[in-house]
């Protein structure tokens, strides 16, 4: 069905919480992303994953880590969350032809830590 | 490292207005360029992309050029819809690698 599905859509968190940020795709697709968003500053990326276990830092990957033990399932965590990662994270994947191919977006994680 | 550049932060027009997105990359190599759009609540959608020189993409009525003289990939439509209403990030994707860098978007808003 070519989907790329996060859970949960909105998240309340206060600060020092630890975070889980899940998303699944169905399209056997091998390259991962997480990217955030804030105004002003559009899409940040956050990490990369090439392939199970195999993941590589982003711009902006401080306060932040990832899983992916199957293809079709990528985690977010955030180890004592602070409130300058309020957000909307964005999970995304595509083929694994290098960056000329499209990204497939999730609908979003809207995040606040209070 | 690779950047985007949209210098318009807010665009509002009128329905059969023209509209014209700038979009300016700097990277090494030759990059793939890309448009997405976002509608509220959504994630970002693909909408085209070329990958040479003087290549144009398009897609609903959208279009734009890559241009490696002026390092630009300018997003034009001649006659912009309500519905076209929506935050357009024009997008790198680094040559020989996988990390696409997104600009800061662009909020049209079209008036019916």
């Amino acid at each position: 069905d070519m989907k790329v599905t996060q859970m949960p859509r909105y998240l309340i968190k206060r600060m020092g919480e630890n975070v889980l940020l899940e998303c699944g795709q169905d399209m056997s697709h091998e390259t991962m992303y997480w990217y955030r968003q804030d105004p002003g500053l559009g899409l940040q990326l956050i990490y990369i994953s090439y392939d199970v276990d195999s993941n590589s830092e982003g711009d902006i990957p401080k306060g932040y880590r990832v899983s992916r033990k199957k293809r079709e399932h990528f985690s977010l965590i955030l180890d004592s969350a602070k409130t300058n990662q309020t957000s909307v994270y964005f999970c995304a994947s595509s083929l694994p032809m290098g960056s000329n191919e499209r990204l497939f977006f999730g609908h979003g994680t809207k995040l606040s830590v209070l | 490292g690779d950047s985007v550049t949209q210098t318009e932060g807010q665009v509002a027009l009128s329905e059969e207005d023209f509209l014209t997105i700038h979009c300016n990359y700097s990277a090494s190599g030759y990059p793939a360029l890309f448009w997405y759009v976002q509608y509220p609540g959504e994630g970002p959608q693909f909408l085209f992309r070329a990958s040479r020189d003087k290549e144009k993409g398009s897609s609903r009525g959208f279009e734009a050029t890559y241009d490696k003289g002026t390092t630009s990939f300018h997003l034009r439509k001649a006659s912009v819809q309500e519905s076209d209403s929506a935050v357009y990030y024009c997008a790198l994707g680094e040559d020989m690698g996988y990390k696409l860098t997104f600009g800061t978007g662009t909020s049209l808003l079209v008036d019916p």
